[in-house]
């Protein structure tokens, strides 16, 4: 089966800068979460969408972070504006319920 | 390409020695346990998992230990190779939630 894709690859941006992040899940994948991963540490949960319903958004700064998952498949994650240290890797996965999750090769944003 | 981690506990081990990296989780709620590979520049990978009613799983050159009376979790890695040079990270789901919990990470580096 194809993987979650994930784009862009890289992407870097100046401070207050607005930047969006866009996945595709693997199909028949309901999950899809959004994880942050500074450099050095390991993958956190920012929000977990369930078909097309938040599940979970307690880490996602929501003055500056929104993610939308529409039509329940692709989703997108923006942040506006953005501060330097939202700096790190942005990492989607897709999971059917309560198995193992399937990770993208993510995006690597870079505030400048 | 991107580093995952510059600044994580490292093992260093010799092409062919068994490997074994550690690490201790947090809820005593947990009850699934999953250990990923991150290469440079790549999502996480799914290695193992195991569930909390085991205290050991095997896979291929992979065994995974848990201890739940000390919260710990260990992956042993049998005759390690080149290709095994990553980040490792632990990670823990609680019964009542999709929500994946990653550990810090080790940097597994093999030389010849």
């Amino acid at each position: 089966e194809a993987g979650v894709a994930q784009s862009p690859r890289y992407k870097i941006i100046e401070k207050r800068q607005s930047v969006a992040f866009w996945c595709n899940p693997i199909s028949g994948h309901a999950t899809l979460y959004w994880y942050q991963q500074i450099l050095g540490q390991g993958p956190k949960l920012l929000i977990q969408f369930q078909n097309n319903g938040v599940v979970d958004d307690s880490q996602l700064p929501k003055d500056r972070f929104s993610a939308e998952r529409l039509k329940g498949v692709d989703s997108t994650l923006k942040i506006q504006p953005a501060k330097l240290e939202d700096s790190a890797v942005y990492l989607c996965a897709s999971s059917r319920q309560g198995q193992g999750y399937t990770f993208g090769s993510g995006t690597r944003l870079t505030v400048v | 390409g991107e580093s995952v981690g510059l600044h994580l506990p490292t093992l260093s081990v010799q092409e062919g020695d068994n490997s074994i990296i550690n690490c201790a989780y947090s809820n005593s709620a947990s009850d699934y346990f999953i250990w990923y590979k991150q290469e440079s520049g790549k999502g996480p990978q799914f290695i193992i998992d195991i569930r909390s009613n085991m205290d050991k799983r095997q896979g291929q050159r992979v065994t995974v230990l848990l201890n739940k009376t000390v919260k710990h979790l260990s992956l042993q890695i049998a005759a390690t190779q080149p290709g095994d040079s990553a980040v490792y990270f632990c990670a823990e789901k609680s019964y009542n939630t999709d929500k994946l919990i990653f550990g810090t990470g080790t940097r597994l580096q093999v030389f010849p």
